[in-house]
C-alpha cells in the first residue's frame, strides 16, 4: 500500500515563476512531514519540514503547506531557479522511519 | 560537520557473492537508518538503530541481509548470496533524538550496487 503519493511524475516551469509540488498521504499516524531534493547519483538533501501542529512553514524561497483534513501537503518554490531542477520527494513519519513518495522531477527552464 | 559518508560509492558483484557496505553517520547523531532506492521509486526503509540497538527492521529485510552498529557509531550492511534483484542504491541516514519534535534525517551519498 502506497501511504505517501506524489501523483505528478514531472513538472516544468519557467525561471522566476512559482513551482508547486504536491503530495498526499493516507496514514493518520503521520505527524511530521519533510521534503527532500535529489540530484542523480547523490543522496537526498533535506529541504524543509513541517509538524502536524502547524499548517505552514517557510524557509527562504521554500514554503510547505499542510492540510491535515485533506491529508495533503505541498511545496512552493518562488521564484524558481534553474538550479532547482531535481527530483523532489515528500516523506512522512510518526517518529522513526521515513515513508517516501515516488518523487516529482522538477525542470526549471531559463 | 562532515556529513554522512558511505563506502564504497559503487560496487559491482557477481550473483551469489557477499557484499558489505559501511556508513559513518554525523558524529553527534544517535540514530542511523538504512534505506534502499530503485529506479523511479522513493527510498524504502530497511532498518534503523538507536545507538547500538537495532530497533526496527522492515519486512523487506530478508534473512540474507544483516546490519550492525557495534559501538553506536558506524554501521555495516551485509548482503549474503546476492541476487540480481538486490541491485539498487543503498542509502544511509542519521538523525538526533536530542531535539524533541523534529525528525529530520540527513542522508549520505549512497552505495550503488550492481549484481551481474
Amino acid at each position: 500500500d502506497q501511504q505517501v503519493k506524489q501523483n505528478s511524475p514531472s513538472l516544468s516551469v519557467q525561471e522566476g515563476r512559482i513551482s508547486i509540488l504536491n503530495c498526499d498521504y493516507t496514514n493518520s499516524m503521520f505527524d511530521y512531514f519533510l521534503w527532500y531534493k535529489k540530484y542523480p547519483a547523490e543522496g537526498p538533501t533535506f529541504l524543509i519540514s513541517i509538524s502536524s501542529i502547524k499548517d505552514k512553514n517557510e524557509d527562504g524561497r521554500f514554503t510547505v503547506f499542510l492540510n491535515k483534513s485533506a491529508k495533503h501537503l505541498s511545496l512552493h518554490i518562488v521564484p524558481s531557479q534553474p538550479g532547482d531542477s531535481a527530483v523532489y520527494f515528500c516523506a512522512a513519519t510518526s517518529g522513526s522511519r521515513l515513508t517516501f513518495g515516488e518523487g516529482t522531477q522538477l525542470t526549471v527552464n531559463p | 560537520d562532515t556529513g554522512v559518508s558511505q563506502d564504497p560509492r559503487h560496487k559491482i558483484t557477481k550473483r551469489g557473492q557477499n557484499v558489505t557496505f559501511r556508513c559513518d553517520p554525523i558524529s553527534e547523531h544517535n540514530r542511523l537508518y538504512w534505506y534502499r532506492q530503485t529506479l523511479g521509486q522513493g527510498p524504502e526503509f530497511l532498518t534503523y538503530f538507536q545507538n547500538e540497538a537495532q530497533l526496527e527492521k522492515s519486512r523487506l529485510l530478508s534473512d540474507r541481509f544483516s546490519a550492525e552498529r557495534p559501538k553506536g557509531s558506524f554501521s555495516t550492511l551485509e548482503i549474503q548470496r546476492t541476487e540480481q534483484g538486490d541491485s539498487a542504491m543503498y542509502l544511509c541516514a542519521s538523525s538526533s533524538t536530542s531535539l524533541t519534535g523534529t525528525y529530520e534525517q540527513y542522508f549520505g551519498p549512497g552505495t550503488r550496487l550492481t549484481v551481474t
